[in-house]
């Protein structure tokens, strides 16, 4: 069984400083991980993943997220908050053999302070 | 090209009565994912289609849910005797099947029982 916990469902920040969302997870085998980003009245977009390979993955929209197999922990990150960055995030983790089939976390809503 | 399209957008439907939800996913994917989204919660897996077959259906809740694809394409999402308990967004994604591919969400159906 798999599992998601991303701490803090509101994260809120001020436009040009550090986002740094958290989500650790657990799984009995080598997870895949993702990110995804929700606008109001969209549906998800992926923003970056983790298969196998360099742990530092980059996305777009600057955002980038260290897989830390120590700390069963794949944070979100971005050095410098836009306004347009306001959204809901998702952590989620599959399995190897089905990288569709993904438990989420409950989302942290992002917003940005002008 | 032309992403996931959900229809329709929101259904309001009373206690007991039957709805289909219906998907078409981007032309080509023949990986098709049903998920349903809680108010305030993350995603939840529902069923899985590889082509025409439901590979996966793990994730309905119960009996009174049922998922068809029967040209490997279009996907309707069917719910018997709706329960207010059913109101959430039912999200399709779909993606090319291989094995890291990512997955493509529509905008999601709002379904309310009332």
């Amino acid at each position: 069984a798999q599992s998601v916990t991303q701490l803090g469902s509101h994260v809120s920040v001020s436009e040009g400083a550090l986002v740094l969302l958290r989500c650790n997870y657990s799984s009995s085998v080598p997870p895949y991980l993702f990110w995804y980003v929700q606008y109001p009245n969209q549906g998800l977009q992926l923003l970056l993943k983790y298969t196998t390979g360099a742990t530092l993955v980059k996305g777009i929209n600057g955002f980038e997220a260290e897989f830390k197999k120590s700390e069963t922990s794949f944070h979100l990150t971005k050095p410098s908050a836009h306004m347009s960055d306001a959204a809901e995030y998702f952590c989620a983790v599959s399995e190897n053999t089905n990288a569709g089939k993904s438990t989420f976390g409950d989302g942290t809503t992002l917003t940005v302070k002008p | 090209g032309a992403g996931v399209s959900q229809t329709p957008s929101n259904k309001v439907t009373e206690k007991g009565k039957y709805v289909e939800l219906r998907c078409d996913p981007i032309s080509g994917h023949t990986a098709l994912y049903w998920y349903r989204q809680s108010l305030g919660q993350g995603p939840e897996f529902l069923i899985y289609f590889q082509g025409t077959g439901a590979a996966d259906d793990s994730g309905l809740p119960n009996d009174r849910f049922f998922a068809v694809r029967p040209e490997g394409s279009v996907s309707t999402l069917k719910i018997q005797r709706t329960e207010r308990g059913d109101s959430a967004v039912y999200l399709c994604a779909s993606s090319s099947g291989q094995q890291n591919s990512p997955l493509h969400f529509g905008n999601g159906t709002r379904l309310t029982v009332t």
